[in-house]
C-alpha cells in the first residue's frame, strides 16, 4: 500500500529555535521526496527535495535528512520566524504521481 | 514567481450550476497535469490525472461525469464541476511537474469553490 507517514501533526516553536517534521513511507519504488509548504487559501509551494541516493539536502534554513534504510525522511527549519507559521507536507512521487503525507500545522511564536 | 496559474481563484454559485476551472503552465508544456481536491484542515486528494489530447484517468470514487476535465492544449487543462451541488464546495488545486516526468510537481494557487 503507497502510504507516507507524517508526524507530528501539529508543532509549536518558539522564534528561532529548530522546526523538525518527520515523515516514513512503505513503497521503496518513490522516484522523489518533496516538501510542500502551504499557507491558508493558498496552493502548496514546492520548499525543497531530495532523491532516494542522497542522504541530505540544504536549501537556506530548511533541510531535509533522508534516511534509505528506514525509509524515513525529515524537515529541519533552523531558526524558525513566525513567517514560517504555515502547513507543512512531505510527499513521496511514485512515476508521475504524489503521494502527500497529513500535514503538519507549525506555529512559530516571537 | 508562479508557474502554474489557476482562475478563477473564488466562485460562489448556485446549486445545479455548472462551474469551471482553469489551470495553465506558464512557462513550460505540460502533458500531465493533476487535479486535487482539499477540505479543510485535510491534506490534498488526488482526483483525477488530466493527459493532453486522450482521456483523463479517475482516481477511485471520483465521479467522471461530475468531475469533467478537459487538456486541450499542451498549456491548458480545465475542471468542469457539472451540476454542483454544496457537498461539492471545497478546494480544488492543480498541478503540472514543471521539469516533467518523476519531478515534484508545481501547485496552482487553488479555487475556493462555494455552493449555495
Amino acid at each position: 500500500q503507497q502510504q507516507v507517514k507524517q508526524s507530528p501533526q501539529s508543532l509549536i516553536v518558539q522564534k528561532g529555535g529548530i522546526s523538525i517534521i518527520n515523515c516514513a513511507y512503505e513503497n521503496t519504488a518513490f522516484d522523489y521526496f518533496p516538501w510542500y509548504q502551504q499557507f491558508p487559501g493558498k496552493g502548496p509551494a514546492l520548499l525543497i527535495a531530495i532523491r532516494p541516493d542522497v542522504s541530505e539536502k540544504k536549501e537556506g534554513r530548511f533541510t531535509i535528512s533522508f534516511n534509505k534504510s528506514a525509509k524515513q525522511f525529515s524537515l529541519h527549519i533552523m531558526d524558525s520566524q513566525p513567517g514560517d507559521s504555515a502547513t507543512y507536507f512531505c510527499a513521496a512521487i511514485n512515476t508521475d504521481k504524489l503521494i502527500f503525507g497529513t500535514g503538519t500545522r507549525l506555529q512559530v511564536f516571537p | 514567481g508562479a508557474v502554474v496559474s489557476q482562475h478563477p481563484s473564488w466562485v460562489i454559485c448556485k446549486s445545479g450550476t455548472s462551474v469551471k476551472i482553469e489551470c495553465r503552465s506558464l512557462d513550460f508544456q505540460a502533458t500531465t497535469m493533476f487535479w486535487y481536491r482539499q477540505f479543510p484542515k485535510q491534506s490534498l486528494m488526488l482526483m483525477a490525472t488530466s493527459n493532453e489530447g486522450s482521456k483523463a484517468t479517475y482516481e477511485q470514487g471520483v465521479e467522471k461525469d461530475k468531475f469533467l476535465i478537459n487538456h486541450a492544449s499542451l498549456t491548458l487543462s480545465t475542471l468542469t464541476v457539472t451540476s454542483a451541488h454544496p457537498e461539492d464546495s471545497s478546494f480544488y488545486i492543480c498541478s503540472a511537474p514543471r521539469f516533467g516526468g518523476t519531478q515534484p510537481q508545481h501547485f496552482g494557487d487553488g479555487t475556493r469553490l462555494s455552493i449555495l
